[in-house]
């Protein structure tokens, strides 16, 4: 059965205090892990897509990388508009399984 | 392109009620998807069509049905609710195995 791990649960960081957000899975015939951010009710929005072991993404702050058994999110100097719930997900076929989501806040 | 749009936003039942939350895309998209979020658990996916006319059963399907006569929208149909499918729903799309964007979410209680 694919599963999706996602930890911490919680994050709480400083105004720039940098951190990483880790999400590790274990599938067969993987189709590309996605990283999501989603804001208190709203729904999830797309960040990166990543789909080999040694590929890397960078967005503002933000950058991912993936291994053969997990992505770490990196967040680089976060700031207070940062605080989000993110969210992995890995696609097998045409299914996409989530994690549960790391919960970060950021204090000014 | 207004993208992924659901309806209602929020919506009160009470056990035994039926109702169809709806979902539409304007990007031309073949494949849609139905997800449910509930506290510690994560999204999980509940239907899936890969194009008009053909749909397939997720990881929690029972309680639910679905159909997908157009591109365009892709209904989700609760036939007697109960409480444990009190929940916010997502309604997702993407082309083929790229990226799924996702719809603003529909909140239900089930009483």
């Amino acid at each position: 059965e694919d599963q999706v791990t996602q930890s911490p649960e919680a994050l709480r960081l400083q105004e720039g205090e940098s951190s990483s957000l880790n999400c590790s899975y274990t599938v067969s015939g993987l189709r590309g892990l996605f990283w999501y951010r989603q804001d208190p009710g709203k729904g999830p929005e797309f960040l990166f897509t990543l789909y080999s072991a040694g590929e890397e993404k960078e967005k503002e702050r933000l950058k991912a990388t993936l291994t053969k058994k997990e992505s770490f999110l990196h967040i680089t100097a976060p700031k207070p508009e940062d605080s989000a719930t993110y969210l992995c997900a890995v696609r097998v076929d045409y299914k996409l399984s989530f994690g549960a989501g790391t919960t970060v806040t950021v204090r000014a | 392109n207004a993208g992924v749009t659901q309806t209602p936003k929020f919506q009160v039942l009470k056990t035994g009620q039926s109702m169809t939350l709806q979902c539409a895309q304007d990007m031309n998209h073949e494949y849609m998807s139905w997800y449910r979020q509930d506290p510690g658990m994560g999204l999980r996916l509940i239907h899936y069509s890969v194009g008009a006319g053909i749909t397939d059963q997720g990881e929690v399907p029972n309680g639910y049905n679905v159909s997908r006569s157009t591109t365009e929208d892709f209904p989700l149909r609760l036939l007697s609710a109960a409480p444990s499918q009190t929940s916010v729903y997502f309604c997702a799309s993407s082309s083929a195995l790229e990226t799924q964007y996702f719809g603003p979410g529909t909140r239900l209680l089930v009483l």
